[in-house]
């Protein structure tokens, strides 16, 4: 079956650094990918949309890749800052209606 | 605009009982979704709209039924609370077409006993 895998482990970073967070699909090729952040008791908001044949996509500090031999796409935040302690989620397109199939999230902390 | 917006917010039930989760969104989308967000997994698909009159199930449709009489609203009934439905809750929205970006609602919260 199509899944969307992203390491379930917590990312504990240093302020300043680059976070870089990993999304993984099996059984499928999808025509993009979306990146979401969530934080605590709020639903996840938009971030990023890459599409399969954009190799990197920027929005201020956070860039986003795809690539379709590794079947996964990196999220990085770089000069991270605590605001930026949250949930991350992935999600790809998937069959009818484009579903979207989502990860389980990775939760990023960034420590003063 | 407020966007997508849920009621309740948190909500206990006993095994057995029945409740409607409200949604609504004000942005005129067409699209609308229910999913549900357990830990350690993924956000799953319930059920969607596609427009008004229109309902398809989703991954987990089970345990629950949806209505959409109108754009603005799409209720989420569970017709026989179950404790595997505890649960947090999130309704959707999406512009029909585009990049498929999903608006997302504050969610409830639910504990089913």
């Amino acid at each position: 079956s199509q899944k969307i895998e992203q390491n379930s482990e917590a990312l504990n970073i240093q302020e300043g650094k680059t976070a870089t967070l990993t999304c993984n699909y099996t059984n499928y090729s999808p025509a993009y990918l979306q990146w979401y952040r969530q934080d605590p008791g709020r639903g996840p908001v938009f971030l990023l949309l890459i599409r399969e044949n954009e190799k990197e996509k920027r929005k201020e500090r956070l860039k986003v890749t795809f690539d379709t031999t590794l079947k996964q796409s990196l999220f990085h935040i770089t000069a991270s800052q605590p605001a930026d302690s949250a949930t991350y989620l992935c999600a790809a397109i998937s069959g009818g209606y484009n579903k979207l199939i989502f990860g389980a999230g990775t939760r990023l902390a960034v420590h003063p | 605009n407020a966007g997508v917006t849920q009621t309740p917010k948190f909500q206990v039930l006993k095994t057995g009982q029945s409740m409607t989760l409200q949604c609504a969104q004000d942005m005129n989308h067409e699209y609308m979704s229910w999913y549900r967000q357990d830990p350690g997994m993924g956000l799953r698909l319930i059920h969607y709209s596609v427009g008004a009159g229109i309902t398809d199930q989703g991954e987990v449709p089970n345990g629950y039924n949806v209505s959409r009489s109108t754009t603005e609203d799409f209720p989420l009934r569970l017709l026989s609370a179950a404790p595997s439905q505890t649960s947090v809750y999130f309704c959707a929205s999406r512009e029909q077409g585009g990049k498929n970006i999903q608006y997302f609602g504050a969610g409830t919260r639910l504990s089913v006993l």
